[in-house]
């Protein structure tokens, strides 16, 4: 069973722009949640999508914004970048959603560097 | 409220030794806590989970310790091996979602 697939993996853009980042959850996984991996801020939530619906919404700026797919599949969109956006931005799935298991599958990520 | 804080930042361990990763929360609405394990270049994977009403939870040489009264919870790797070399995160979640807020994280270190 393929894995969470996230594209780009690697990706470099300039104050300013605008990034769109992909993500295909596992095979029958309903629920994508995205998350920000920085050294100084650590693991931080930015959404969660459930049936094309977001679900939950972290506090981040409305710069940071994101869809989900009728088959599941999601992207999350950053506007107007600034240098500390710079993050590995990680995409998960889980099947159960609606049920609390915290049992997410995470991608490798797509690393963002903002020049 | 809504923070997860964890300890120590970074821990050496000797090849069979015992690793021991601390953390603690303020909100009681938190009510399932899993461990996180991440490689290098790699995204976290869930390494094992506890929901409040249990105290332990055994999986191979992971356990998950928990005292739901001092909001304390904490995972013990016994018979350490160089291949637990990792960054370990403790998260908590509440209710209904899969919103995950995690600790600050731990970079584990087993020397052989």
């Amino acid at each position: 069973k393929a894995g969470v697939t996230q594209t780009p993996r690697y990706l470099i853009k300039t104050r300013g722009q605008q990034v769109t980042l992909s993500c295909s959850p596992i095979s029958g996984h309903r629920s994508v949640s995205w998350y920000q991996q920085t050294p100084g801020q650590g693991l931080q939530f930015l959404f969660e999508y459930f049936s094309e619906t977001q679900r939950n919404k972290g506090n981040f700026p409305g710069r940071f914004s994101g869809r989900q797919f009728s088959n599941s599949r999601s992207e999350m969109n950053v506007s107007t970048l600034e240098l500390g956006d710079s993050a590995l931005y990680l995409c998960a799935s889980s099947y159960l959603a609606g049920d609390n298991t915290g049992e997410l599958f995470f991608g490798e990520g797509s690393r963002l560097t903002v020049l | 409220q809504q923070q997860v804080k964890q300890s120590p930042q970074s821990l050496i361990v000797q090849k069979g030794g015992i690793s021991i990763i601390n953390c603690a929360y303020e909100n009681t609405a938190f009510d399932y806590f899993p461990w996180y394990q991440q490689f290098p270049g790699k995204g976290p994977a869930l390494l094992i989970a506890i929901r409040p009403d249990v105290s332990e939870k055994k999986e191979g040489r992971f356990t998950i310790s928990f005292n739901k009264s001092a909001k304390q919870f904490s995972l013990h790797i016994m018979d350490s091996q160089p291949g637990d070399s990792a960054t370990y995160f403790c998260a908590a979640v509440m209710e209904y979602g899969n919103k995950l807020v995690f600790g600050a994280g731990t970079i584990l270190r087993v020397k052989s």
